[in-house]
């Protein structure tokens, strides 16, 4: 069974550029979210989708911007990059969004650079 | 403000014996946790959780004790093994406004020495 997918691994960027992450859930899980991971910190929840629909948004600017698409797949979009967006950026699926069945399984991250 | 605290960066124990995370917490909203297991290089990994209406839950060697009154919840590994060294992360949910996101703590590093 395939895990939760990320795309790209790495990625280095310029401040000012603009970068698109990829996530694939678990196939039958129909909520992702997003996290940040600074070095030495815990993960910062940037956003959550449902069944398309955006259902949580955590403390980010507008630069930071997701969506999902009809078959759960999620991208994360961030706008006029700089450096403190450098970080590792989680994606974690679930099967809802909340009741019992939260547990939420993650993917390898992509390790973003911004230069 | 940290609503989720692991207090101790760092544990180091030896293989065979009992391990203990700890964790606090400071909203009182907060009804389900959660801990996580992460290796360098990749996402974390989901370990075991608890409901605010439970105190005990167990699987296998890890077992999550969860005191509301305190607000804190502890992990137990035993018997603790080498494969246990990873980051452990303490993670709650509980929103007002229903919204399940995931608030963690900043993480404790485990060393199992054999």
């Amino acid at each position: 069974d395939a895990g939760v997918t990320q795309s790209p691994t790495h990625l280095i960027k310029t401040r000012g550029q603009h970068v698109t992450l990829r996530c694939s859930p678990i196939s039958g899980h129909k909520s992702v979210s997003w996290y940040q991971q600074v070095l030495g910190q815990g993960p910062q929840f940037i956003f959550q989708y449902y069944e398309k629909e955006e259902r949580g948004r955590g403390n980010f600017p507008d630069r930071f911007s997701a969506r999902q698409f009809p078959n759960y797949s999620s991208e994360l979009n961030v706008n006029a990059l700089l450096l403190g967006d450098s970080a590792l950026y989680l994606c974690a699926s679930s099967l809802a969004w909340r009741g019992s069945s939260y547990e939420q399984y993650f993917g390898p991250g992509t390790r973003l650079t911004v230069t | 403000d940290q609503q989720v605290k692991q207090n101790s960066p760092s544990l180091s124990v030896q293989e065979g014996r009992i391990s203990i995370l700890n964790c606090d917490y400071t909203n009182s909203m907060f009804d389900y946790f959660l801990w996580y297991k992460k290796y360098p290089a990749e996402g974390p990994t989901f370990l075991i959780s608890i409901s605010s209406i439970k105190d005990k839950n167990e699987d296998g060697r890890f077992t999550v004790f969860l005191n509301k009154s305190a607000k804190h919840l502890s992990l137990h590994i035993v018997p603790s093994q080498p494969g246990d060294s990873a980051v452990y992360f303490c993670a709650a949910s509980g929103d007002p406004g229903n919204n399940r996101k995931l608030i963690w703590g900043l993480g404790t590093s485990l060393a199992v020495n054999p």
